[in-house]
């Protein structure tokens, strides 16, 4: 069975400062591992993707994660927070063999930037 | 422009009502998929479909039922017996298992159910 475990519930970041936000999974085959932003009352876009190539995989809005399997981790960072960067971000999981195809998310990690 | 599209944006129901939320899309995927989602949680999944004609039950399908007659439409029906429906409810499609490999997943902008 897959799960991913996001760290915190909240961080609060100040305008311009690095963004870090902690996700580990649990799969038994290798895994798929997906962040997606969700800004309020709107559907969720994809930030960036992990499907075994690259380990440090770049995404939109400058936006970087690292696969680090020893770990079983897959953390967000950003070098510089903008304001409208705040919105809720979720880590997911998907494990290609189950046949299912879906995914499984995190609770979620609401970011604030504060001005 | 390619996408998703669910409707209605906001939806309030009676109890003991039916209710249909629209979903769809013009990506030609074949994958399609609902969530569920409520304060303070990550995404549940409640349908999937990888074909047209054929869906399989997630990890909430009770109370709910969805049909997929066409490819690019998967409307989910919320029914009476669904015990606490108020939630954001959020479509998504992809390009299907024939890829070999996870898909990416595109949502829809969502729609939020309200029981009065």
């Amino acid at each position: 069975a897959q799960s991913v475990t996001q760290l915190d519930s909240h961080v609060s970041v100040s305008e311009g400062t690095p963004v870090l936000l902690r996700c580990n999974y649990s799969s038994s085959y290798s895994p798929s591992l997906f962040w997606y932003v969700q800004h309020p009352n709107k559907g969720l876009q994809l930030l960036l993707k992990y499907t075994s190539a690259a380990t440090l995989v770049k995404g939109i809005n400058g936006f970087e994660a690292e696969f680090k399997k020893s770990e079983t981790s897959f953390h967000l960072t950003k070098p510089s927070a903008h304001m409208s960067d705040a919105a809720e971000y979720f880590c997911v999981v998907s494990d290609d063999y189950t046949g299912r195809r879906a995914l499984t998310f995190g609770s979620g990690t609401r970011l604030q930037v504060q001005p | 422009d390619g996408g998703i599209t669910q409707s209605p944006k906001y939806l309030f129901r009676k109890e003991g009502q039916n209710v249909t939320l629209s979903c769809e899309q013009n990506l030609n995927h074949d994958a399609m998929y609902w969530y569920r989602q409520d304060p303070g949680q990550g995404l549940r999944l409640i349908y999937y479909s990888q074909i047209v004609n054929d869906f399989q039950k997630g990890d909430i399908a009770e109370g709910y039922s969805v049909s997929r007659e066409k490819k690019e439409s998967f409307p989910l029906t919320v029914t009476s017996a669904q015990k606490n429906p108020t939630a954001f409810y959020l479509c998504a499609s992809s390009i299907g298992y024939t890829t070999g490999a996870a898909d990416t997943q595109y949502f829809g902008p969502g729609t939020r159910l309200t029981v009065l």
